[in-house]
């Protein structure tokens, strides 16, 4: 079993949809939970992070954290052709170390 | 704020080559780190700097990856010699420091080992 393992995708939603987008993971030791947005032929951007459970909302962004069933959602309200994008989760333990353990990523299309 | 800076874009190499990755991070940040993405995957770290030192290396393929980061400053990743399996793309990330969550990721050389 991965670590760290995300929705396949690729999905396809039209614009002005609410998107979810899931990772689960198997390391227990996890923290730190980020979403990572990466556009073709450039490196991935973070998005947002939160530590250890609970919701954080940035904008049209809202990452929710679930460590009881080890279990990390990005939602995107109003969906935009601009977020377009393949999007990574990632994780890592608490300390000195800041190791990222990423997931496969999901490639979101918006269609106009 | 100049963002991580990173050359080549693009290489095309024949197996059993060598071929050397730049990388300059943001400036003041003390943590370096490569990773290597495989087409369709997430990206995985190869090694991990702090200053010149190395935190992390324990998945760089050692036989034929070397990395090193001079003054603590610039870096260069070298395969040699190059696999098939290397095609990838080579990111380069920095962080202020070892204990920061946020990594700032430059747009990546592209391999191509044919």
């Amino acid at each position: 079993q991965k670590e760290v393992e995300q929705d396949p995708g690729p999905l396809s939603v039209p614009e002005g949809a609410i998107v979810s987008l899931n990772c689960t993971y198997s390391n227990s030791a996890f923290q730190y939970f980020m979403w990572y947005r990466q556009y073709s032929r450039k490196g991935p951007e973070l998005l947002m992070y939160t530590y250890s459970s609970g919701n954080k909302e940035d904008g049209r962004f809202t990452a929710q954290v679930d460590k009881s069933s080890k279990y990390i959602s990005l939602f995107i309200r109003d969906s935009q052709p601009s977020d377009s994008a393949t999007y990574l989760c990632a994780m890592s333990v608490a300390g000195a170390n800041s190791k990222l353990t990423f997931g496969k990523g999901i490639t979101l299309s918006v269609r106009p | 704020e100049a963002g991580v800076a990173q050359s080549p874009r693009y290489k095309i190499i024949e197996k059993r080559q060598s071929v050397a990755f730049w990388c300059n991070p943001i400036s003041g940040h003390a943590t370096l780190y490569w990773y290597q993405q495989i087409l369709g995957q997430g990206p995985k770290l190869l090694i991990q700097f702090q200053n010149n030192g190395v935190v992390d290396d324990s998945q760089l393929p050692k036989d034929r990856f070397s990395a090193e980061r001079l003054k603590g400053v610039d870096s260069t990743l070298k395969i040699q010699p190059a696999k098939l399996e290397d095609s990838a793309v080579y990111l380069c990330a920095s962080s202020l420091d070892f204990a920061r969550v946020e990594q700032y990721f430059g747009p990546g050389t592209r391999l191509t080992v044919t």
